[in-house]
C-alpha cells in the first residue's frame, strides 16, 4: 500500500458524459501527479500540482482539468467524454517537486467510456 | 529527444534464478533520476528502486539491483532469485525538464513471466 488513495476504484460511462476522479496524497506529500494509461500510448503525464497550485503539464486534453484542494487532496475532471479517453488513470504522489524524488502511484481509477 | 527506451516487450525466466530487465535513455541534462516501477495484473504502480544520475554506485533495494551504465545510457533492473510473484510488467521511467517544468517520463515496459 503506497499510501496514496484514488476514487472509485472503476467508472462506467457514456460518451458525451462528465466525471471526476478523486485522489488522496501520502500523508506529508505536497506535490500530486496526475496520468493516463492506455493500450496505445502507454503511461503519459497529465499534469502535477504543488501545494495547491498547477506546477506541470503534460498531454492534458483541454477537455480535462484538474485542481488541488488547500487540503492537499486533487481532482481530475472530464468531460465531453470520447470513447477513446477509456483509460486507467493514475494518481501519484511526492514530498516536493524536484525531479528526483520518487512518486508514489495510487491505485488508479479504471474509467470506461460505452 | 529525451527519452525512455525498453526493448524487450516480454521476458521469461525460471524461478529461483536471476532476470535483468533492459531500459536505456536519451538525455542532454546532466541532473535525472531512472525509476523502476512494477505494474502486476491487479493494476497498481509499486516503486522498486531510484538511481540517481550522480550516484557513484549502483542502487540496491532487496533482490533488486540497478546496473547503472553512464556512459552507455542504460539503467537495467536486476531480479534476483526470481519468485512467482515477480510475474508482472516493469516499466523504467526517467524524471527530467521538458518545457520548463520537470516530469516522469515512461518506457513502453517490459512483461516479465516467472516460470514455477
Amino acid at each position: 500500500d503506497s499510501g496514496v488513495t484514488q476514487t472509485p476504484k472503476h467508472l462506467i460511462t457514456a460518451t458525451g458524459q462528465r466525471v471526476t476522479l478523486r485522489c488522496s496524497p501520502r500523508s506529508g506529500d505536497l506535490s500530486v501527479y496526475w496520468y493516463q494509461q492506455s493500450l496505445d500510448q502507454g503511461l503519459q503525464f497529465l499534469i502535477q500540482y504543488y501545494n495547491g497550485e498547477e506546477r506541470a503539464k503534460g498531454n492534458i486534453l483541454e477537455r480535462f482539468s484538474a485542481q488541488q484542494f488547500p487540503d492537499l487532496h486533487s481532482e481530475l475532471n472530464l468531460s465531453s467524454l470520447e470513447l477513446g479517453d477509456s483509460a486507467l488513470y493514475f494518481c501519484a504522489s511526492s514530498v516536493g517537486a524536484i525531479r528526483t524524488e520518487t512518486q508514489y502511484f495510487g491505485p488508479g481509477t479504471r474509467l470506461l467510456v460505452l | 529527444a529525451q527519452k525512455i527506451t525498453q526493448t524487450q516487450p516480454g521476458m521469461f525466466v525460471q524461478e529461483k534464478e536471476a532476470v535483468t530487465l533492459d531500459c536505456t535513455y536519451d538525455t542532454s541534462d546532466p541532473s535525472y533520476g531512472l525509476f523502476w516501477y512494477k505494474q502486476p495484473s491487479s493494476g497498481e504502480m509499486i516503486f522498486l528502486i531510484y538511481q540517481g544520475s550522480y550516484d557513484q554506485q549502483n542502487a540496491t533495494e532487496g533482490r533488486y539491483s540497478l546496473n547503472f551504465q553512464k556512459a552507455r545510457k542504460s539503467a537495467n533492473l536486476v531480479i534476483s532469485a526470481s519468485q512467482l510473484g515477480d510475474s508482472a510488467m516493469y516499466f523504467c521511467a526517467m524524471s527530467l525538464t521538458q518545457g520548463g517544468s520537470e516530469k516522469l517520463v515512461f518506457g513502453k515496459g517490459t512483461k516479465l513471466t516467472v516460470n514455477p
